[in-house]
């Protein structure tokens, strides 16, 4: 069956612009995480969604950063305002709602801030 | 806090010799869920196993295998007879084992194996 889909693969923007990344995860998979990989952070965990709620939203780095997800499948992460910081491979994950938490990971959407 | 620490940043083989990617954790948490990915060139991160805190007992799937030692908080992982296909940053992870939760992830080992 299909994967964790991610769009747009790649994004350029001019700092100062606000970006949505998009996340479609595999179908029936209720839990749903955003995770931002860079050179020098490594893999950051940012937010998770079960359903269309979001139980932790403790790694999201600022204010300037949201996510929501609708009808309990894709999901937007937006981040207003961009910085050179937030150059990064943003990547989304879905796992089904069996508890054994097996992340299934997308492809990424690379950000660069110029 | 959890953490998860994977002290090889880099490793090189010649193919066809074994491997061994190292991993320690740590955690306060009775119960927890070890994970190994890969994430090759293309850089989709490749699920590889999940193990349970409670059990102890190693796996072997083909040329891979794992050892779980609680004793010493460790989750380690070897490639046998290494083939060109296995060059990839390895990722160990460790999460809650409640339900769904976020992986805390270790910086990655990049194995390069040499034809």
């Amino acid at each position: 069956g299909a994967g964790v889909s991610q769009s747009p693969s790649n994004k350029v923007t001019e700092k100062g612009k606000d970006v949505e990344l998009r996340c479609d995860p595999i179908s029936g998979h209720t839990a749903l995480y955003w995770y931002r990989q860079s050179l020098g952070q490594g893999l950051e965990f940012l937010i998770y969604f079960q359903g269309n709620s979001a139980p932790d939203k403790s790694g999201l780095p600022s204010d300037r950063f949201s996510a929501e997800r609708t009808g309990g499948s894709v999901s937007t992460l937006t981040i207003q305002r961009t910085q050179q910081e937030d150059s990064a491979v943003y990547l989304c994950a879905s796992s089904p709602d069996r508890g054994r938490n097996e992340q299934y990971f997308g492809p990424g959407t690379r950000l660069t801030v110029t | 806090a959890q953490k998860v620490t994977q002290a090889q940043t880099e490793i090189s083989v010649v193919e066809k010799e074994d491997v061994t990617l190292d991993c320690v954790y740590e955690t306060r948490d009775t119960t927890y869920y070890l994970f190994w990915y890969k994430q090759p060139p293309s850089g989709e991160l490749v699920f590889l196993i999940r193990r349970n805190s409670f059990d102890e007992q190693n796996e072997i799937s083909g040329r891979y295998s794992w050892n779980f030692q609680k004793s010493t908080s460790s989750f380690n992982f070897t490639i046998t007879a290494s083939q060109v296909v296995d060059s990839a940053v390895y990722f160990c992870a460790l999460s809650e084992a409640q339900g769904n939760t976020p992986l805390v992830f270790g910086k990655g080992t990049r194995l390069s194996v040499i034809a």
